[in-house]
């Protein structure tokens, strides 16, 4: 089983829809959890970032994290075409490995 | 605005010469900087971890002499590509760690070997 696991898509959404992207991890030492956009052929930009468990709202954009479950989420609301992009869910542990360890990465495409 | 800059961001070189590729944290200092090597439609590939002031640690199966990185100070990363060859062109990008745990990345660098 892959440390990190997110579902590579692609998905394919009416602009306007609510999104919701998903990752599952193994490692329950985990405790930081980010999500990227990647648009194409440019680098990953961080969305959110999040501390342990709970959500975080930023936006149209909101960040969910269940530790019980393994388990985190990315909503985004009223999507725009703009949003079309590779997303990217990535964490790491508090430990001495500095090292984000990436999901698979889904390709949202919103459209018009 | 970006707070990771990468230099160049495209770079065309001939087989057998080496490229140098820039990675500034733009407004923090960063004791420790990453190099990820991107593959169409593929996630991130960690090469090496930078950290400032000493040798970097490079991830398994990556080539320390072909790949070379130097972390000379606490903004400022490079990751030379020596030697280089068609298979080396790739997407190169790197990540810088702010001080609260997020970590930025740079724009990415397109290298083509020809």
């Amino acid at each position: 089983q892959k440390e990190v696991e997110q579902d590579p898509g692609p998905l394919s959404v009416p602009e306007g829809a609510i999104v919701s992207l998903n990752c599952t991890y193994s490692n329950s030492a985990f405790q930081y959890f980010m999500w990227y956009r990647q648009y194409s052929r440019k680098g990953p930009e961080l969305l959110m970032y999040t501390y342990s468990s709970g959500n975080k709202e930023d936006g149209r954009f909101t960040a969910q994290v269940d530790k019980s479950s393994k388990y985190i989420s990315l909503f985004i609301r009223d999507s725009q075409p703009s949003d079309s992009a590779t997303y990217l869910c990535a964490m790491r542990d508090q430990g001495g490995s500095e090292k984000l360890v990436f999901g698979k990465g889904m390709k949202l495409t919103v459209n018009p | 605005g970006a707070v990771v800059s990468q230099h160049p961001s495209r770079v065309i070189c001939k087989s057998g010469t080496s490229v140098k590729i820039e990675c500034r944290s733009l407004d923090f200092q960063a004791t420790t900087m990453f190099w990820y090597r991107q593959f169409p439609k593929k996630s991130l590939m960690l090469m090496a971890t930078s950290n400032e002031g000493s040798k970097a640690t490079y991830e398994q199966g990556v080539e320390k002499d072909k790949f070379l990185i130097n972390h000379a100070s606490l903004t400022l990363s490079t990751l030379t590509v020596t030697s280089a060859h068609p298979e080396d062109s790739s997407f190169y990008i790197c990540s810088a760690r702010r001080t609260g745990n997020t970590i930025y990345f740079g724009e990415g660098s397109w290298l083509t070997v020809v």
